[in-house]
């Protein structure tokens, strides 16, 4: 039982660049979020899923699009990175009990 | 909207010494409350959480919170702080209802002085 998984966990890109950060749950949990943290600025709500095949935004949603095509796997995409989202991704689950479970993080630098 | 504010960004402690950490939220009506536990360079793990019911809630670690409606905070207590307690804590609340999206406080760094 691996819990919340996130790959890769450190990423360098060059601005324009694009990628895709995967979040992996194997405890069957129905939400699943992505974060974004800042330093000073706590963790802010990129997307978020309430099931497979649905998604929502968050509270920081541009620049970034997610999928949840299977209910495991959660999918954070950057179609042309900036490095105003050089930061740190956090993953996170739950199953409708409003306890969250995070993943250990990426490391993701724009230059 | 809700929000949550923990005015303290750094405290450092002696190990051994009480620890107290301050929280207080804005919503209209009770939300639930968590506070989160971030050591370096690790993702954030759950201490504790407050739905309803008794206003003192145990968590894991040794860790304590008390709910004060009135003055509208949730602030984390621990009697004897260990070393190894040193980390990023994040108190967090959620409203009743919303697909459990939670709102997080900028955080407040524990350093313990041995």
């Amino acid at each position: 039982n691996a819990g919340v998984t996130q790959t890769p966990k450190f990423r360098v890109l060059k601005t324009g660049q694009s990628m895709t950060l995967l979040c992996a749950q194997d405890m069957n949990h129905e939400y699943m979020y992505w974060y974004r943290q800042d330093p000073g600025m706590g963790l802010r709500l990129i997307h978020y899923s309430v099931g497979e095949g649905t998604t929502a935004k968050g509270e920081v949603p541009d620049g970034y699009n997610v999928s949840r095509l299977k209910k495991q796997n959660f999918l954070l995409g950057l179609e042309s990175a900036a490095p105003s989202q050089t930061s740190v991704y956090f993953c996170a689950s739950e199953a409708r009990t409003y306890e969250q479970y995070f993943g250990p993080g990426t490391r993701l630098t724009v230059t | 909207a809700q929000s949550v504010t923990q005015p303290d960004i750094h405290i450092t402690v002696s190990e051994g010494a009480s620890l107290e950490l301050r929280c207080n939220y804005s919503y209209g009506a009770t939300p639930y409350l968590f506070w989160y536990v971030q050591s370096p360079g690790q993702g954030l793990q759950l201490l504790l959480k407050y739905f309803s019911g008794d206003t003192l809630v145990q968590g894991i670690k040794g860790f304590e919170a008390e709910f004060k409606r009135s003055q509208s905070s949730f602030n984390l207590r621990k009697p004897s702080v260990h070393w190894s307690d040193a980390a990023e804590y994040f108190c967090a609340v959620g409203v009743p209802g919303t697909a459990s999206k939670l709102t997080f406080g900028t955080g407040t760094r524990l350093q313990v002085t041995l």
